[in-house]
């Protein structure tokens, strides 16, 4: 069965600190996309990446990071030195490219920088 | 180029009454979708399109119907609300099907009383 995890409820850090958000994911299937998507405080969702399972490179994009793994389930976000403007609540998603279309997102974790 | 946008953005409704949500969308795309998001919940799919004139159940469809009479529009109806539809709900579009990035709405805070 489809699951994805987001361990970390809530997480807070001081302004400049990285921090990393996790998601592990759970799927039978070999073709897949993980996804992460941010909510400010504004309340809409914003597309930050997608990653297909045959794909297993980092990516950076500025102060973003992501860490897909297959070996380990996971598709780790990692912010670099964080801003204010950073604080929101991330979500992973899994969709999984077959039979029905579906896509499962995780709880999301709420971030708080801290000035 | 408004992108998605949803009508109304509050409402608050009494058990048993209806109510249909708007969602309109100008970017082309042929797939659209109705979420709903809950306290510590994530996000649910409740129903979605993948072109005009059809429609599909998601993981939580009960209580719940819709309709994709012209392309650009996704309506999403609640014929005898309960207090369990109490939610935030979002629209979405995207250019092909779940494996592709999604564009969201702002949302529509509903509360059944």
């Amino acid at each position: 069965a489809q699951k994805v995890t987001q361990a970390q409820t809530e997480i807070s850090v001081v302004e400049k600190e990285d921090v990393t958000l996790d998601c592990v994911y759970e799927t039978r299937d070999t073709t897949y996309y993980l996804f992460w998507y941010k909510q400010p405080p504004s309340g809409e969702l914003v597309f930050l990446i997608r990653r297909n399972s045959f794909d297993e490179q980092n990516e950076i994009s500025g102060r973003y990071s992501w860490n897909f793994q297959k070996s380990t389930s996971s598709f780790n976000f990692t912010i670099t030195a964080s801003q204010v403007v950073d604080s929101a609540v991330y979500f992973c998603a899994l969709s999984e490219l077959g039979r029905d279309d579906k896509i499962i997102f995780g709880k999301g974790t709420r971030l708080h920088i801290l000035p | 180029n408004a992108g998605v946008t949803q009508t109304p953005k509050f409402r608050v409704l009494k058990t048993g009454q209806s109510m249909t949500l708007l969602c309109a969308q100008d970017m082309n795309h042929e797939y659209m979708y109705w979420y709903r998001q809950d306290p510590g919940m994530g996000l649910r799919l409740i129903h979605y399109s993948v072109g005009e004139g059809t429609t599909a159940k998601g993981e939580v469809p009960d209580g719940y119907n819709v309709s994709r009479l012209k392309k650009q529009n996704f309506l999403l109806g609640l014929e005898s609300a309960a207090p369990s539809q109490t939610s935030v709900y979002f629209c979405a579009s995207s250019y092909s099907g779940l494996h592709n990035e999604q564009f969201f709405g702002p949302g529509t805070r509903l509360t059944v009383l």
